[in-house]
């Protein structure tokens, strides 16, 4: 069965470096996904990506993330510079479509454990 | 706007009993509702969704849930409980129609089943 992936597992790195964490969605999705959860809090949103472009960003997806897909398989969420609050574990997601009338469920990556020192 | 709740932190169950994971919501419009699981060290797995129809919504490893409008509820239930089934329950909630195609997901439920 595809599966998304993700790299690294866990991620360790010093406050004020710059992070970036790797995702391999199901190949024939078009729709792409980075959420986070805090420890022992709710999985939330950060941003959408559809077409090569943002198609929707939470209040947290501030100047210091960025999302690019670089070739035609890879989905990259950057922080340009990390803060203590940053640290939490991070989740691509995958879809085949999404329209007005339908839903389709996400396929989500086992995470990235980013913890900033 | 649209939200999800999730009262409880965990839920304990012995090998064999019924089991039920509390999830309850809030939109505007009518909502598309989700569970998912997730088993340490894995993602978040798709166990079944609510979009139209039957209240009563059967998904994978024989979990199924029922839609419930009046208490605006979509409560996970299994007829037996195994101890594979200890994991990390999330509901998710979408608002139709709502400018959002993003799901609101809960806090997570803790399933552990004991033998």
């Amino acid at each position: 069965e595809p599966e998304v992936t993700q790299t690294p597992s866990h991620q360790v790195t010093q406050m004020g470096q710059e992070v970036i964490l790797r995702c391999v969605p199901i190949s024939n999705h078009l729709y792409f996904y980075w959420y986070r959860q805090i420890l022992g809090q709710k999985v939330e949103f950060l941003v959408s990506f559809y077409n090569n472009e943002i198609s929707e960003k939470s209040e947290i997806f501030d100047d210091q993330f960025s999302v690019e897909r670089p070739d035609g398989s890879n989905f990259t969420l950057k922080i340009r510079s990390t803060k203590l609050e940053d640290s939490a574990m991070y989740f691509c997601a995958s879809s085949e479509a999404r329209s007005a009338g339908i839903s389709y469920e996400q396929y989500f990556g086992p995470g990235t454990r980013l913890t900033v020192t | 706007a649209q939200s999800v709740a999730q009262p409880e932190d965990q839920v304990n169950v012995a090998e064999g009993n019924p089991l039920t994971v509390k999830c309850t919501y809030s939109v505007s419009g009518n909502p598309y509702l989700f569970w998912y699981v997730q088993y340490p060290n894995r993602g978040l797995q798709f166990l079944l969704k609510y979009i139209t129809g039957d209240n009563l919504v059967k998904g994978s490893y024989g979990f199924e849930a029922e839609f419930n409008k009046s208490q605006t509820s979509f409560h996970l239930k299994k007829p037996s409980a195994l101890v594979s089934d200890s994991a990390l329950y999330f509901c998710a909630v979408r608002d139709i129609p709502g400018g959002s195609y993003i799901p609101t997901f809960g806090r997570g439920t803790s399933l552990i089943v004991h033998p």
